[in-house]
């Protein structure tokens, strides 16, 4: 399977807990995008690599939120001490920038977290 | 805060019939891109279409975009019950680099 990966593709945690999600992108991809996405609405964005280096952060990342993406491969995001609120799907998409590139992104399955 | 708007937000119509969603934005953009996503699944993408163009098609698909009314349209023809999904559209900022994407269109196709 060449598309992007997500794992895991559904979480269920207790408030106060930490989770890591991971997400595995097109191999070739040298942009990596983190988007959460609550019941009824679009997808929301959280931040974005090119190579290792974070670029962006949205606002909506909060403290409790880090992510990373070292050698410019896979990438995970940490939320700790999760809360109710931070119940939502987690997308990561990816896309190559440059060249023939023409800028799509490729989205997972999507991690599912559920904060009870 | 989401750049984008879809209309309507929801849309059911029967099987063989054309589908038109419109998306509406606020900043000008590099480009506009529509997605398709089945329920609890991951957003599929379905076309791009440059700020420089107005036209585009792809199999059923044909997407405009009026830059000066910063707006677009996707027009699914002779649709399936395979095409029920919500619908986004997601736009590039000019000289920025995320996507920003609407709120969505259900859409439901009744066999």
């Amino acid at each position: 399977d060449t598309g992007v990966s997500q794992n895991p593709r559904h979480k269920i945690t207790k408030r106060g807990q930490n989770v890591t999600f991971r997400c595995d992108p097109i191999s070739e991809h040298n942009r990596l995008y983190w988007y959460r996405q609550t019941l009824g609405q679009g997808p929301e964005f959280l931040t974005y690599f090119q190579n290792e280096a974070q670029l962006e952060k949205s606002r909506l990342l909060s403290d409790r939120f880090s992510a990373e993406r070292p050698k410019g491969s896979f990438s995970t995001l940490e939320i700790q001490r999760t809360e109710q609120g931070d119940s939502a799907m987690y997308l990561c998409a990816s896309s190559l920038l440059g060249g023939k590139g023409r800028a799509e992104a490729f989205f997972g399955q999507g991690t599912r977290l559920t904060v009870v | 805060s989401q750049q984008g708007e879809e209309d309507p937000q929801a849309l059911s119509i029967q099987e063989g019939e054309n589908a038109t969603m419109n998306c509406s934005y606020k900043t000008s953009i590099n480009n506009l891109q529509w997605y398709r996503q089945n329920s609890g699944r991951g957003l599929v993408h379905l076309i791009l279409i440059r700020s420089n163009e107005r036209e585009k098609h792809s199999g059923r698909l044909r997407v405009t975009l009026d830059t000066s009314k910063k707006s677009s349209s996707l027009l699914i023809t002779a649709s399936r019950a395979a095409d029920t999904a919500s619908y986004f559209c997601a736009t590039v900022p000019l000289g920025g680099n995320q996507f920003y994407f609407g709120t969505g269109t259900s859409l439901t196709v009744i066999p």
